[in-house]
């Protein structure tokens, strides 16, 4: 069946590192793919997203492009700030459903 | 105006009890669910309406029982409660199904603890 599989955390880094957080997909077809964001004590967040192959998702200097041929759509950031603390979920929509990653915690050090 | 809303925030109970935790959405939206997240942050659907349709029912205990009344609200009640419901329940709504670039719009979850 259709899956997400994520990179495990926690994630630690300083600020003004470099974030990449892999993500790689199972699916037929042709999904939709989307990070969201939680952060502590709230809902999750849509932060990109990208529905065909090779489109660019993008906001607040997060980055992820779709890429079918090696079924994967990592997040980049390329400076990250003690505000993006938070869990983050790789998921591919397709037909009815919204299938999840198990998330990755991120925590930047000041 | 909060677009999906859902109380209580916070629900601490003891075991064999049933609660209920509401949902609304202002979106205007066709499509609501539920999921569940446990203490690994691993969020799981539960249930997903379309237009007060069931779509998708995954394996959940039937002491777990949606109810919409109408497209804008998703309630879920639970009987008979046991420890391992503790979780986080989060509400959640899209514009319709079957067009799967929908974004799904969360509200801010409801901490079930059961004691």
């Amino acid at each position: 069946g259709d899956s997400v599989t994520q990179m495990e955390g926690p994630v630690t880094l300083s600020e003004e590192a470099f974030l990449t957080i892999n993500c790689t997909y199972t699916a037929t077809g042709y999904p939709s793919l989307f990070w969201y964001v939680q952060y502590p004590g709230e809902g999750l967040q849509l932060l990109l997203k990208a529905t065909k192959a090779d489109d660019k998702g993008s906001n607040k200097g997060f980055e992820a492009t779709y890429r079918k041929e090696t079924t994967s759509f990592h997040l980049e950031k390329g400076s990250v700030q003690v505000s993006d603390s938070a869990v983050y979920f790789c998921a591919l929509s397709k037909d009815d459903k919204i299938i999840f990653g198990k998330g990755t915690r991120l925590h930047i050090l000041p | 105006d909060t677009a999906v809303s859902q109380t209580p925030k916070y629900l601490v109970t003891q075991m064999g009890n049933d609660k209920s935790i509401k949902c609304e959405q202002n979106l205007g939206h066709d499509t609501m669910y539920w999921y569940k997240q446990d203490s690994k942050k691993f969020l799981k659907i539960m249930f997903s309406y379309n237009n007060k349709e069931l779509i998708i029912n995954e394996t959940v205990p039937n002491r777990f029982s949606p109810k919409s009344p109408d497209k804008a609200h998703l309630n879920l009640h639970i009987n008979s409660l046991e420890l391992g419901d503790s979780a986080v329940y989060f509400c959640a709504s899209s514009q319709s199904r079957g067009s799967s670039g929908n974004t799904i719009y969360f509200g801010e979850g409801s901490w079930l603890t059961v004691v």
